[in-house]
This record gives C-alpha cells, structure tokens and sequence, in this order.
C-alpha cells in the first residue's frame, strides 16, 4: 500500500542552520505530496505542496521539489528560525481513494536554538 | 474565512458519559474530516464526509459517531469512551470533488481526556 517515511528527529539546530528534513514514498498512481507543519498545541497547517513530477513548493524560506526517480520530496530551509521549532510531516494524498486519503510520514520534531 | 474552528478546546469525560465534539468551516468545502492524533504521533484518519455523505469509515469503533448536519458543520458523539481513547481529535476540511486531489485545512484540535 502507500506509504511514506521521513527522517526520525529529533532534529536540533542552531538559529541560521541549513535545515533538511527527508522524505520518500511508495505510491501507485501519481500522488500529490504534502508538508504539513504542527506547532505546539495547534492543530496542522499545509507548509507547501506540489502535485506532479519536478514541481517544486515553496513557502515562508522553505522549499521540496517532487522527484519521481527517486520518489523523495525533501524539505529544505536555508536559514532557520526558532519559530521553526515545530513537527514537520510529509505527506501523500492517496490518488485512488479520489485524493480523501492522506497518508501522513511519522513527523520529525525539529528545535531550533538561539 | 479560511478557517476551521473546533469546541470544545478541552474535554474531560468519565467512561459513562455521552458528549458531542463541534467542528465548523466557512470555506465552502464539500469534504470533512475527523482525525485521532495520539502524542509524538501522525494524525490517523477516522471518519470522511463527502458532500454531507459519509464516504470513509476507518473501522472506527461505534463508541464514536459521527454527523454531518450540513455543508459546514461536522460533529462526533462519544459514548462510553476508554481510557485509551484520550487523544487530540483534529476537524479538517478540504474542496472536494471528484478527481480533485487537494491540501487539507485543519482546526486546532479539542484535547480529550477520558477517565
């Protein structure tokens, strides 16, 4: 079935770090694919998507590019902030479920230090 | 109005105890959700409602009930709930439609503890 699998955290960097959080997945069909960002004691909200091969999303400094070679759509950030700090989940949105399925990775916990 | 509320923020029910989760959106969106998110993990898909239909249940089990009274609102009714049922339920919607595959918007979530 499909699936996705992200990078374990927790991931610990300092302010103005270059941040990359990975991210592959296993679909049938052509998936569209997700960031969804969750703060602490919020609920999630999309960070950036792209839904076909070699587009790539971005949002607020950060940025993923959908490879189909390989299938990854790797977040990256060039210089992060401590309102960064927050969980981070790639996700697909399951094309033959009619897109109502959204297969969430297990979230990687990023902090961010001054 | 790009936002999805939820009520209540916090809920503490006894294993006996029937209450009803609330969860509203003004977006026009024809499909709702209902997630369980359990801590340090991803949000696990309960229920879908597509066009006021439910389209997919999760093999939820039926101590959870969900309703969809119209286009903009979505409710879930709990009746004797486990302890292990205490987790932060997420409302989310998106636009729906045959063939479109789109982002979600979430709502804050209610925090519910079962005792």
């Amino acid at each position: 079935g499909d699936s996705v699998t992200q990078m374990e955290g927790p991931v610990t960097l300092s302010e103005e770090a270059f941040l990359t959080i990975n991210c592959t997945y296993t679909a049938t069909g052509y998936p569209s694919l997700f960031w969804y960002v969750q703060y602490p004691g919020e609920g999630l909200q999309l960070l950036l998507k792209a839904t076909k091969a070699d587009d790539k999303g971005s949002n607020k400094g950060f940025e993923a590019t959908y490879r189909k070679e390989t299938t990854s759509f790797h977040l990256e950030k060039g210089s992060v902030q401590v309102s960064d700090s927050a969980v981070y989940f790639c996700a697909l949105s399951a094309p033959n479920t009619g897109g109502f399925k959204t297969i969430f990775g297990a979230g990687t916990r990023l902090f961010v230090k001054a | 109005d790009t936002e999805v509320t939820q009520t209540p923020k916090h809920l503490v029910m006894g294993m006996t105890n029937k209450k009803s989760l609330k969860c509203e959106q003004h977006m026009g969106h024809r499909a709702m959700y209902w997630y369980k998110q359990k801590a340090k993990k991803p949000p696990e898909l309960m229920f879908v409602y597509s066009y006021e239909k439910l389209s997919i249940n999760e093999s939820v089990p039926s101590r959870f009930s969900p309703e969809c009274p119209n286009s903009s609102l979505l409710n879930l009714h709990l009746h004797a709930l486990q302890p292990e049922d205490s987790a932060l339920y997420l409302c989310a919607s998106s636009q729906g439609g045959t063939g479109i595959v789109d982002e979600q918007f979430f709502g804050p979530g209610t925090r519910l503890t079962v005792l």
